[in-house]
């Protein structure tokens, strides 16, 4: 059973508007999310967490929501760039132990 | 951040045989972790690696089938045997870091079983 769900396989942008990037978990007792960015043949880049304790985290263009009542996080990109073209996996872990639950990525295309 | 290499970073194996996937840390870490991306899917913990002790496995995944080894706390082996196509995956070796709460992950390794 998937415990962490990215419903859009794939996302396409203009340059320079804003990617919003969904993840929905079912686990109540994940309390620490993350954000990775992957390329082709690379390995998955750390992009930005958020703690339970929080609703939202930013750095630099990216932010990071999360509203813990629906399960939900969000991942928002302002503005996007071509070089953010990438696959991006959201990733949960229980307050318990130090396993990440990841969803199955969304595939974001900016567009010059 | 952690600096991870993994070897080989692909291979094309026959059915049957085993490979063995080496990955190394430029830092000691605690915890290592191996996890496998199958075509379309999400990543999947095989096991964490302990130092001085057996690998904890994650359901589904057993010791026979995907030997582990962590002789110290930069270097870790994972070993996927008696190969057969299914196990082909991008295999990806990871390293927690508490200080930064975060976990890094290598490059990948590509497996294509034949």
């Amino acid at each position: 059973d998937q415990q962490v769900k990215q419903n859009s396989p794939s996302l396409s942008v203009q340059e320079g508007r804003i990617s919003i990037l969904n993840c929905d978990y079912t686990n109540s007792m994940f309390d620490y999310f993350l954000w990775y960015k992957k390329y082709p043949a690379e390995g998955p880049t750390f992009l930005i967490s958020i703690s339970s304790i929080k609703d939202k985290n930013e750095d630099g263009r990216f932010t990071v929501f999360l509203n813990k009542s629906a399960k939900h996080l969000s991942l928002h990109i302002v503005p996007s760039q071509p070089g953010d073209s990438a696959v991006y996996f959201c990733a949960a872990r229980e307050n318990t132990g130090n396993q990440f639950y990841f969803g199955t990525g969304t595939s974001l295309t900016v567009i010059p | 951040s952690a600096v991870i290499s993994q070897k080989p970073s692909r291979d094309i194996c026959q059915r049957g045989t085993s490979l063995t996937i080496q990955c190394q840390v430029d830092s000691q870490v605690t915890m290592m972790f191996w996890y496998r991306q199958q075509p379309g899917q999400s990543l999947t913990l095989i096991a964490t690696a302990n130092q001085g002790s057996e690998a904890t496995y994650e359901s589904g995944f057993v010791i026979d089938k995907f030997p582990i080894s962590r002789p110290n706390l930069t270097f870790s082996t994972l070993t996927v045997s008696n190969m057969s196509p299914e196990d082909s995956s991008i295999y990806l070796c990871s390293v927690w870091q508490g200080a930064r709460e975060t976990q890094y992950f290598g490059p990948g390794t590509r497996l294509l079983v034949l």
